[in-house]
């Protein structure tokens, strides 16, 4: 069974701080997806890293896969207020369709 | 990017009666649909694996007769919570794929 461990949880930090989250797994993926998702609503894509050591930006937020492409994390830089809610990384199996979530990490930002 | 659209919303049912939700893919076929279980401050779990044609595969732990599901068409997968109870109360998302995965809304499951 392919898990993905996500740390922290729940973080809660002042505005203006930067921010990292991971994502680890002890399997290889053939991508990576972080999403976030508000109350009430699916989750929404942010971005999809594949290649092995892939950095993508989304204006202050920094998505890295790993090497062996069984890790990633988000750095968001300069959090603000609007960046609260509910960040989930997922793998995807070989097809990209069965997508496993990890446990989420919580953000709250406070202005 | 493709759309996938969830009815209901929300839905309130009493204690021992069955609800039906529907997953639909408005702009593409989806031979393959997810659906996925998500309780309060928790992340999604994944329920199931419905195939158009044949039978759901369901992952460990979550019992097929008590969640019915049916993938009649390319373009919709309904799961049906049979004899709901309280404990099944939760946030249930669909997910179907064109090149990646795409969500659902989702639907607020509260069982009185």
């Amino acid at each position: 069974t392919q898990l993905l461990e996500q740390s922290p949880q729940f973080l809660s930090i002042q505005e203006g701080e930067n921010l990292t989250v991971y994502c680890n797994s002890s399997s290889v993926f053939s991508s990576l997806q972080w999403y976030r998702q508000e109350p009430g609503e699916g989750p929404v894509l942010l971005v999809t890293v594949v290649t092995g050591g892939e950095v993508k930006k989304l204006k202050r937020l920094t998505f890295q896969f790993g090497d062996a492409r069984k890790d990633s994390s988000l750095h968001i830089t300069a959090a603000q207020p609007g960046d609260t809610g509910l960040y989930l990384c997922a793998g995807a199996d070989t097809g990209g369709f069965k997508t496993i979530f990890g446990a989420g990490t919580r953000l709250f930002v406070k202005a | 990017g493709a759309v996938v659209s969830q009815h209901p919303s929300r839905v309130i049912c009493k204690s021992g009666t069955s609800v039906k939700i529907e997953c639909r893919s408005l702009d593409f076929q989806a031979t393959t649909m997810f659906w996925y279980r998500q309780f309060p401050k928790q992340s999604l779990m994944l329920m199931a694996t419905s195939n158009e044609g044949s039978k759901a595969t369901y992952e460990q732990g979550v019992e097929k007769d008590k969640f019915l599901i049916n993938h009649a068409s390319l373009t919709l997968s309904t799961l049906t919570v049979t004899s709901a109870h309280p404990e099944d109360s939760s946030f249930y998302i669909c997910s179907a794929a064109q090149g990646r995965a795409f969500f659902g809304q989702g639907t607020r499951l509260t069982v009185v």
